[in-house]
C-alpha cells in the first residue's frame, strides 16, 4: 500500500528556469495539499486541491506559482522563473477527506528539495 | 484566526530523560489536534491525535492530552531514546476550514 509519492526527491534549477514537482496521493485519497518548508522554519500552507479543482490557494504566491490536480495523473506544483528564494523543501500531503473533517489526518510524502543556483 | 504555538528548540536530552514539548492553540471552531514527527530527510509522519476535549492520544510511548480549558496539547514521553531524535510538529484542523495549521517545529536531540 504505497504512501504519498513525490518526485523528484532533489531538484536543482538555475535562476529563471521552471521547476515541476509531482505528487501522487495515497490510493483512495482525492484531497491534496502542498506545503513549503524553509530551513529552520515550519511548514507553510500553499494550496489545497481536489480532483480538477483548486479549493484554497490562499498560501500560494500570486506570481510564478501554480498547481493542478488533473482527473488522471499526479498533482503538479509548477514554479516558473525560479529565484534563489524558492529554494526549499516542498511537501505534498493527501487525505481521503477534507481537512475540515475531523479524524482525517494528512499523510505526507518525503518531499522534493529544490535548490536554485 | 486559527494558529498553533509550540515551544522553540532545540531541545537536547540525555537518554531516558523525561520529555515535554509544549503546544498551545487558538481555534475558532472545534479543532482536532495532532502531533507529527519528521526524521531527517523525510516527510512528516503522524505520531498521535486527539479529536475532542480530554481525549488522550498515545503512540510509541508518547502521549498528549487535549486540554480545552488551557487550549493546550503538550507532548510527553517518560523515557526518551536516541531514536526519538527528530523534529516534532504540533498541528490542528478545524471543521470550518480547509487547512491544517502547523507549529514551527521543535528539534529534539537525544544523546546516549
Amino acid at each position: 500500500n504505497a504512501g504519498v509519492m513525490q518526485n523528484p526527491r532533489h531538484l536543482v534549477r538555475r535562476r529563471g528556469q521552471e521547476a515541476r514537482l509531482r505528487c501522487s496521493p495515497m490510493k483512495g485519497h482525492s484531497h491534496v495539499y502542498w506545503y513549503r518548508q524553509l530551513p529552520e522554519e515550519g511548514l507553510k500552507f500553499m494550496v489545497y486541491l481536489q480532483k480538477e479543482n483548486i479549493i484554497d490557494e490562499s498560501g500560494m504566491p500570486k506570481e510564478r506559482f501554480s498547481a493542478e490536480f488533473p482527473k488522471e495523473g499526479p498533482s503538479i506544483l509548477r514554479i516558473q522563473q525560479v529565484v534563489r528564494g524558492d529554494s526549499a523543501a516542498y511537501f505534498c500531503a493527501s487525505s481521503p477527506q477534507a481537512s475540515g473533517q475531523r479524524n482525517s489526518p494528512l499523510h505526507f510524502g518525503n518531499g522534493t528539495r529544490l535548490t536554485v543556483t | 484566526g486559527d494558529s498553533v504555538t509550540q515551544m522553540e528548540g532545540p531541545v537536547t536530552l540525555s537518554e531516558e530523560a523525561f520529555l515535554t514539548i509544549n503546544c498551545t492553540y487558538t481555534a475558532t471552531g472545534y479543532p482536532s489536534l495532532f502531533w507529527y514527527v519528521q526524521y531527517p530527510g523525510e516527510g512528516l509522519q503522524l505520531l498521535l491525535k486527539a479529536t475532542k476535549a480530554d481525549d488522550k492520544g498515545s503512540n510509541k510511548g508518547f502521549e498528549a492530552t487535549y486540554r480545552k480549558e488551557t487550549t493546550s496539547f503538550h507532548l510527553e514521553k517518560g523515557s526518551v531514546q536516541v531514536s526519538d531524535s527528530a523534529v516534532y510538529f504540533c498541528a490542528l484542523s478545524v471543521n470550518t476550514g480547509n487547512q491544517f495549521y502547523f507549529g514551527t517545529g521543535t528539534s529534539l536531540t537525544v544523546i546516549p
